[in-house]
């Protein structure tokens, strides 16, 4: 049973188009949902998270719309640029439960020139 | 800063040998993890260790121990690998405080069994 559930499995956008991801989660109990970005060879890092007392974050070119009643979050990157190409993962975790992440399938984002 | 280092960054093993996976961190966090990253799958718990002296099971533990030796270092051992534990196995570590749950990763160890 997945309890992260993440769209498209892969994605191409043009250089200064709009990439979106969207995860959709089953436990109304997880309290923290963050974007980890990685490039090949690498781990993840960290991206940008959000609590679901607010319904949106942004950093930078970055932003994550949340909605609670359907459980389900999305990044936006504006303005996408070559060197964003990478994988995206969504998680969902809860705090003070040991920060156990559980991560969506990923997607592959190619931002073209 | 080394962050969270893993070795080795690559294995090849034969089915039913057995081998240990090692991670250090050095940020002096609580708390240590092991995912394993399969295509189409994202990354998988597979065990951690939220203190010094504690394990858990996370969600696909079936195959692999793990040792928190002591705070820096939390290890993987495969004791007789299967073709199915072919993967990308990597080493987290987090501070484990309730507004800061960052989780900081390894480069990985890529694994493959034949």
């Amino acid at each position: 049973q997945q309890q992260v559930k993440q769209s498209p499995q892969s994605l191409i956008v043009q250089k200064g188009g709009i990439s979106i991801i969207n995860c959709a989660y089953e436990n109304t109990a997880f309290d923290y949902f963050p974007w980890y970005q990685q490039f090949p060879g690498k781990g993840p890092a960290l991206l940008i998270a959000i609590r679901p007392d607010v319904s949106e974050k942004k950093e930078g070119r970055f932003t994550i719309s949340f909605n609670k009643s359907a459980k389900q979050f999305s990044l936006h990157i504006m303005d996408s640029q070559p060197g964003d190409s990478a994988t995206y993962f969504c998680a969902a975790t809860i705090s003070g439960g040991y920060n156990k992440l559980i991560f969506g399938a990923g997607t592959r984002l190619a931002v073209h020139p | 800063n080394a962050g969270v280092t893993q070795t080795p960054k690559f294995q090849v093993l034969k089915t039913g040998q057995s081998m240990t996976l090692q991670c250090a961190q050095d940020m002096n966090h609580n708390s240590m993890y092991w995912y394993r990253q399969d295509p189409g799958m994202g990354l998988r718990l597979i065990y951690y260790s939220a203190s010094e002296g504690t394990t858990d099971k996370g969600e696909v533990p079936n195959g692999y121990n793990v040792s928190r030796l002591n705070k820096r270092e939390f290890s993987l051992r495969l004791e007789s690998a299967a073709p199915s534990q072919t993967s990308v196995y990597f080493c987290a570590s987090s501070v484990q405080q309730q507004m800061n749950t960052e989780a900081f990763f390894g480069q990985g160890t890529r694994l493959t069994v034949v």
